[in-house]
């Protein structure tokens, strides 16, 4: 079975510095991972995804994600945080079912940005 | 503006009740999920239909009864809902080409509901 595990519920940064957000992942097979954020009242967008091929992977809002397989790691990198940033960010991996097909997405706890001015 | 549409956004009802929760997406995708989320939670996955056919419940109650009419509409009929079901329930959708769960879900912006 596939895990994701996000170190850190909180994360607090100031507006212009760095964002990293981190998340390790468990998978007995090549994974397919992703990043999503969630604002106050909404549902999940993505940020980015990981599948197959180049590890740096660039996304959305001009976050990026690079994955290394040898530290089973999966981080959320932005150069310069942003106050419309502060959100709920969820790692997530999807799995493999038996016989193949559509599967749902196994979440992260979920880290909550913090962004002071 | 999101490509998954659920009404309604918010409902209240008494254990007793009988109601429905609908999703729409005209993305042309063929998978489509039902997700609950608690409060200060991650989304857990309660059902997946892949080309209108249930292929995976996640040993839901039978008090949440989903259906797909087709490829477009999701729907999940609620009855006898107990207060520990209060939540917010997301929809989304995917490609879902056979034997393939690499393609990215979009979510709507859920149907926040409250048992009495």
């Amino acid at each position: 079975a596939q895990s994701v595990t996000q170190l850190g519920s909180h994360v607090s940064v100031s507006e212009g510095a760095l964002v990293l957000l981190r998340c390790n992942y468990s998978s007995s097979v090549p994974p397919y991972l992703f990043w999503y954020v969630q604002y106050p009242n909404q549902g999940l967008q993505l940020l980015l995804k990981y599948t197959t091929g180049a590890t740096l992977v660039k996304g959305i809002n001009g976050f990026e994600a690079e994955f290394k397989k040898s530290e089973t790691s999966f981080h959320l990198t932005k150069p310069s945080a942003h106050m419309s940033d502060a959100a709920e960010y969820f790692c997530a991996v999807s799995g493999y079912r038996t016989g193949g097909g559509a599967d749902g997405l196994t979440f992260g706890k979920g880290t909550h940005l913090i962004i002071q001015p | 503006d999101t490509e998954v549409t659920q009404t309604p956004k918010h409902l209240v009802m008494g254990m007793t009740n009988k109601k429905s929760l609908k999703c729409e997406q005209h993305m042309g995708h063929r998978a489509m999920y039902w997700y609950k989320q608690k409060a200060k939670k991650p989304p857990e996955l309660m059902f997946v239909y892949s080309y209108e056919k249930l292929s995976i419940n996640e040993s839901v109650p039978s008090r949440f009864s989903p259906e797909c009419p087709n490829s477009s509409l999701l729907n999940l009929h609620l009855h006898a809902l107990q207060p520990e079901d209060s939540a917010l329930y997301l929809c989304a959708s995917s490609q879902g080409y056979r034997g393939l769960s690499n393609q990215p879900q979009h979510f709507g912006d859920g149907t926040r509901l409250s048992i009495l």
